[in-house]
């Protein structure tokens, strides 16, 4: 079983409607991250959260909401979406302890905004 | 904000070494070079990282200069499924991943 998982994987929706993309990790971090990549762009950072009380914006973040549920779940919430929204976005953890600190990602999610 | 800068893209022939190369002129003394790749529709993965010292792992090698203002990741014999883009990231920019090296290996 994958230790990062999205839903849903493929999501076509229409302006102005509410989205919610979820994630879920079994690797027990501490640490969840949002990133949303567009092509020629890179991925860019939305939103992160370094424990369940601990929420942070990220380089992108208007227009987006999250929630942590728990340790092992983050949300992120487009309230209204927008044709500019559309794009893939990834979920990640990663564990500042662990022996590389190297962040773990999720297939991603392909948002489509009509 | 220590930058980086790779070239776009590279392409390779199969079974013969890659090196990538990234140059970091900005960082600083105690950030890690951390590299990742991204295969086609999935999300990036860690690759190695180093601080100072030419570090070895089963997937690549990682080369740093003495000043470490640049460093090179090496795969030995680059196989198709090599294909992907290689991102290199300062520890201190651990959340920008960049547009990164987009690397071909032809058959």
């Amino acid at each position: 079983d994958a230790d990062v998982t999205q839903t849903p994987r493929n999501r076509i929706t229409k302006t102005g409607k509410r989205i919610m993309l979820e994630c879920s990790q079994t690797k027990g971090h501490d640490r969840m991250y949002w990133y949303r990549q567009d092509p020629g762009l890179g991925l860019r950072l939305i939103y992160y959260s370094f424990d369940v009380k601990d929420i942070n914006k990220g380089e992108i973040s208007d227009g987006y909401s999250v929630s942590r549920q728990a340790q092992a779940k983050f949300s992120l919430s487009l309230e209204s979406a927008i044709p500019n929204q559309t794009a893939l976005y990834f979920c990640a953890t990663s564990d500042p302890a662990g022996r590389y600190n190297e962040q773990f990602f999720g297939p991603g999610t392909r948002l489509t905004v009509l | 904000d220590a930058k980086t800068t790779q070239p776009n893209s590279m392409e390779s022939n199969e079974e013969e070494p890659v090196h990538l190369p990234c140059n970091h002129s900005t960082i600083s003394g105690t950030d890690y070079i951390h590299w990742y790749r991204q295969l086609p529709s999935q999300g990036p993965e860690y690759v190695i990282h180093g601080l100072t010292s030419n570090v070895n792992n089963r997937m690549a090698s990682l080369a740093i200069a003495e000043d470490r203002k640049s460093s090179t990741l090496i795969l030995h014999r680059a196989t198709l499924r090599d294909a992907a883009v290689y991102y290199c990231i300062p520890t201190r920019n651990q959340f920008y991943f960049g547009t990164g090296t987009s690397l071909t290996v032809i058959p």
